[in-house]
């Protein structure tokens, strides 16, 4: 289930489940967005990302979706697997030039 | 093709000092911009450079912090006078361009003693 522990909120899972991290964004205007990966002690690896243009956009075993109307954006990850330990980042680009807003990260913790 | 390359990967400074760090983008790539990270938190935005030219510095310090991109070499975060409080690590990332996908480096673990 998921929690909000003392700074990050945190996703356990088992092994084969099905995963789903939540991210509200907070600018109408963000019209771009990614999800990035970061394990310990590394730097955000680049999942998948969405323009605002789409709704849904799949990848290898993820899914990434956006809501514009509630402005929130979501990851499936399928079949989770351990290597998918990590924090998970949104992040949002709001028009004009490249500078990426990166909410506060959900931890997901896979057990075998 | 190497990613995104950043050195060192561990610096230690006492307050006072000055900390130097370095980042290469992907080759390609002309954007650079800096992150930072307190523990447990996102990545707090920096600096956005292109060669020589600094586009968005909205979110560093306006004192004892500056960003280089020259034509030649790799990008350059300086802090001087460091402090406890700078403590973090320091994210360089690089893209092709704006309103691309952001590849981002393994990071610059800044301790100040």
């Amino acid at each position: 289930g998921e929690s909000v522990g003392l700074h990050l909120p945190t996703l356990s899972v088992q092994e084969g489940d099905n995963s789903i991290i939540n991210c509200a964004y907070s600018n109408s205007a963000s019209d771009y967005f990614i999800w990035y990966k970061q394990e310990s002690g590394k730097g955000p690896q680049f999942i998948i990302d969405i323009r605002s243009n789409m709704d849904k956009r799949q990848g290898q075993r993820v899914t990434v979706l956006l809501n514009k109307t509630v402005k929130h954006l979501s990851l499936q990850i399928a079949a989770t697997q351990p290597g998918d330990s990590a924090v998970y980042f949104c992040a949002e680009n709001i028009g004009g030039y490249s500078t990426l807003t990166f909410g506060k990260g959900t931890m997901l913790l896979v057990s075998p | 093709n190497a990613g995104v390359m950043q050195n060192p990967r561990h610096l230690v400074r006492r307050r006072g000092q000055e900390a130097r760090l370095r980042c290469s983008p992907m080759k390609g790539h002309s954007h650079v911009y800096w992150y930072r990270q307190l523990p447990e938190e996102g990545l707090k935005f920096m600096v956005y450079l292109q060669k020589e030219n600094i586009i968005d510095e909205s979110g560093m310090p306006k004192e004892r912090f500056s960003a280089e991109f020259p034509k030649e070499g790799p990008s350059i975060l300086r802090i001087q006078q460091v402090v406890r409080g700078d403590s973090a690590a320091y994210f360089c990332a690089s893209s092709t361009g704006d309103r691309e996908k952001l590849f981002f480096g393994s990071g610059t673990q800044l301790s100040v003693l």
